[in-house]
């Protein structure tokens, strides 16, 4: 079965500090992709980056980054230097073959960044 | 310039009212889609359409009906509304499904109250 779990449901940190969301998906298929998605408190849902499962290279975005790992079926998400802008919560999600384009989600994590 | 649009973005009704929520992209996508996200936060497909044609369909209630006069439009139609329905519904677009890897752009939800 296709499962992805985000074990963090709520995370609190001061502004500047460092946060890793972890995420963690299970799958059969040997083609696979990999979503981030923030949802800020205004409710809408933005894009942050996709992976396909061939692709391990960690993917670094000005204080985000990302890193994959198949061997821990893992693709956690770490904020540098967090800002009080990036309070939302965090999505992880996964597609592939098995299900015409559907995105399987976690359960989300809460991240709260005080000044 | 709004990507994928929504309307009403808050939708407030009687229990079994019938009532439905529009969607719309200008992306020139094929594929949009449904997901509905509850008190919970999690989030959960109902429908896909590619090109108007019907390829997800998760297990919804009789109740949801969506409709796709063309390939930038996907309403969903709730008859009968019940309690249980009240969540935020995403409306999403995608160049296509094949195997998952096309990136999916959401709505900014419409938010479901049933009274």
């Amino acid at each position: 079965a296709q499962k992805v779990t985000q074990a963090q449901t709520e995370i609190s940190v001061v502004e500047k500090e460092d946060v890793t969301l972890d995420c963690v998906y299970e799958t059969r298929d040997t083609t696979y992709y990999l979503f981030w998605y923030k949802q800020p408190p205004s409710g809408e849902l933005v894009f942050l980056i996709r992976r396909n499962s061939f692709d391990e290279q960690n993917e670094i975005s000005g204080r985000y980054s990302w890193n994959f790992q198949k061997s821990t079926s893992s693709f956690n998400f770490t904020i540098t230097a967090s800002q009080v802008v990036d309070s939302a919560v965090y999505f992880c999600a996964l597609s592939g073959g098995f299900g015409g384009g559907k995105l399987i989600f976690g359960q989300g994590t809460e991240l709260s960044v005080k000044p | 310039d709004t990507a994928v649009s929504q309307t009403p973005k808050y939708l407030v009704t009687q229990m079994g009212n019938d009532k439905s929520i529009k969607c719309e992209q200008n992306l020139g996508h094929d594929t949009m889609y449904w997901y509905k996200q509850d008190s919970k936060k999690f989030l959960k497909i109902m429908f896909s359409y590619n090109n108007k044609e019907l390829i997800i369909n998760e297990t919804v209630p009789n109740r949801f009906s969506p409709k796709s006069p063309d390939k930038a439009h996907l309403n969903l139609h709730i008859n009968s509304l019940e309690l249980g329905d009240s969540a935020v519904y995403f409306c999403a677009s995608s160049h296509g499904t094949s195997g998952g890897e096309e990136t999916q752009y959401f709505g900014p939800g419409t938010r479901l109250l049933v009274l």
